[in-house]
């Protein structure tokens, strides 16, 4: 089992909906929590990132964190086009010897 | 401020040859990274490089070597090329060592071994 899971997708929505994007992770050490995106081409950037439990807001984007659950989201509001990319969860390590956990990052395309 | 800088962007080998990739990370930062990442695998860990030390290292065959240079330019080596080493090769920076560092990464090297 891999230590954090995200459903690949693709995800297809259109325009100005709410898109919910999500990841679970078996690790219960983690404490701190990334979302990732990457658009075609182009290398992952950072686009939130979150200590604790419960929801921080930027923007358009909201990310939640629930650990009794050990699941994660990122909900994205009034999508636009230009949110189509793929976005990927990550999780810094829990011990030494490592770096980011990534998940395998979910396609998601926003029609106009 | 110039991002991380990776070359080539593409490459085709065949099986059996070696291949170096280059890394240029962001001016002042000491730490270098290195992820494969190929469709069902996502991202997977390579190695990092802080001080021109290896830091850490994921779980990939010796044929998968780096360093790191004193003025904190990277390259990642892969000899004996496979088939499955067919994926994109991300470079990521960062100031420090440590999970809590964000990466910032260059736009990878696609490499196509046939």
């Amino acid at each position: 089992q891999k230590e954090v899971e995200q459903d690949p997708g693709p995800l297809s929505v259109p325009e100005g909906a709410i898109v919910s994007l999500n990841c679970t992770y078996s690790n219960s050490a983690f404490q701190y929590f990334m979302w990732y995106r990457q658009y075609s081409r182009k290398g992952p950037e950072l686009l939130m990132y979150t200590y604790s439990s419960g929801n921080k807001e930027d923007g358009r984007f909201t990310a939640q964190v629930d650990k009794s659950s050990k699941y994660i989201s990122l909900f994205i509001r009034d999508s636009q086009p230009s949110d189509s990319a793929t976005y990927l969860c990550a999780m810094p390590p829990t011990t030494s010897g490592s770096r980011l956990t990534f998940g395998e990052g979910t396609q998601l395309t926003v029609n106009p | 401020k110039a991002g991380v800088t990776q070359t080539p962007r593409y490459l085709i080998k065949t099986r059996g040859q070696q291949v170096t990739l280059s890394c240029s990370p962001i001016s002042g930062h000491r730490s270098v990274s290195w992820y494969q990442q190929t469709p069902g695998q996502g991202l997977q860990f390579l190695f990092e490089y802080f001080s021109e030390t290896q830091r850490n290292k994921g779980n990939f065959p010796g044929r998968f070597s780096g360093r790191q240079f004193s003025n904190s330019r990277s390259e990642m080596n892969v000899s004996t090329l496979e088939l499955g080493d067919s994926a994109l090769y991300l470079c990521a920076s960062s100031p420090g060592t440590g999970g809590y560092s964000p990466l910032h990464f260059g736009n990878g090297t696609r490499l196509t071994v046939t």
